[in-house]
């Protein structure tokens, strides 16, 4: 079956647009996240959505940046009022429902580069 | 909060040889450790995970130690070859959850 899915795989844009990125998680995935990662460096959390239940917002670093998930499928994250250091290579990663104590790996696509002018 | 340290952040070694990355996590909870590698323009692909029930997993030249008691997982990479350079990041997941720490990464360069 196919992975996770995102795209564009690449964005350029001006400073002060607002920007959408897409995740498309493997099927039946329940939970599916976001992180940011800049030029050499780890990752950065931003959100989690696990089913129906109110995302994990946490990391996300201002008000410019929000994402909407419905039920378990596509997600969009929008950075509104981009700013250059918002330049960064977006992942997103989603993981099947454990029916264990243990946790599940988190499956990756190629990420979103965005460029910001 | 929920912390892991990984090191070394950058790790050059010579074709054939071995390589060990080590993590330590802060969350006693944690019960869940998987390995991932990144290469360049991609995303992380899950590689080897451990589950806190076992201290050692083997996958060809790939494996994984965990000591539970220290709170210390570390990776060993057998006979690496040039293939194996990448960027490695080691993670943590505690008992029930979704939300994954993740190690700063280690850069890997095998040199031929």
């Amino acid at each position: 079956g196919a992975g996770v899915s995102q795209s564009p795989s690449n964005k350029v844009t001006e400073k002060g647009k607002d920007v959408e990125l897409r995740c498309d998680p493997i099927s039946g995935h329940t939970a599916l996240y976001w992180y940011r990662q800049r030029l050499g460096q780890g990752l950065e959390f931003l959100i989690y959505f696990q089913g129906n239940s109110a995302p994990d917002k946490s990391g996300l670093p201002s008000d410019r940046f929000s994402a909407e998930r419905t039920g378990e499928s596509v997600s969009t994250l929008t950075i509104q009022r981009t700013q250059q250091e918002d330049s960064a290579v977006y992942l997103c990663a989603s993981s099947p429902l454990t029916r264990t104590i243990f946790g599940q790996p988190q499956h990756f696509g190629d990420g979103t580069r965005l460029s910001i002018l | 909060g929920e912390n892991v340290e990984q090191h070394p952040s950058t790790l050059s070694v010579q074709e054939g040889d071995s390589a060990v990355i080590k993590c330590t996590y802060s969350d006693s909870a944690s019960n869940y450790f998987p390995w991932y590698k990144q290469e360049l323009g991609k995303g992380p692909q899950l590689i080897i995970d451990i589950r806190s029930n076992v201290g050692e997993k083997k996958d060809q030249r790939i494996a994984v130690t965990l000591n539970k008691t220290a709170k210390h997982f570390s990776l060993h990479i057998t006979e690496t070859q040039p293939e194996d350079s990448a960027v490695y990041f080691c993670a943590a997941i505690y008992t029930g959850g979704f939300k994954t720490i993740f190690g700063a990464g280690t850069r890997l360069f095998v040199k031929a």
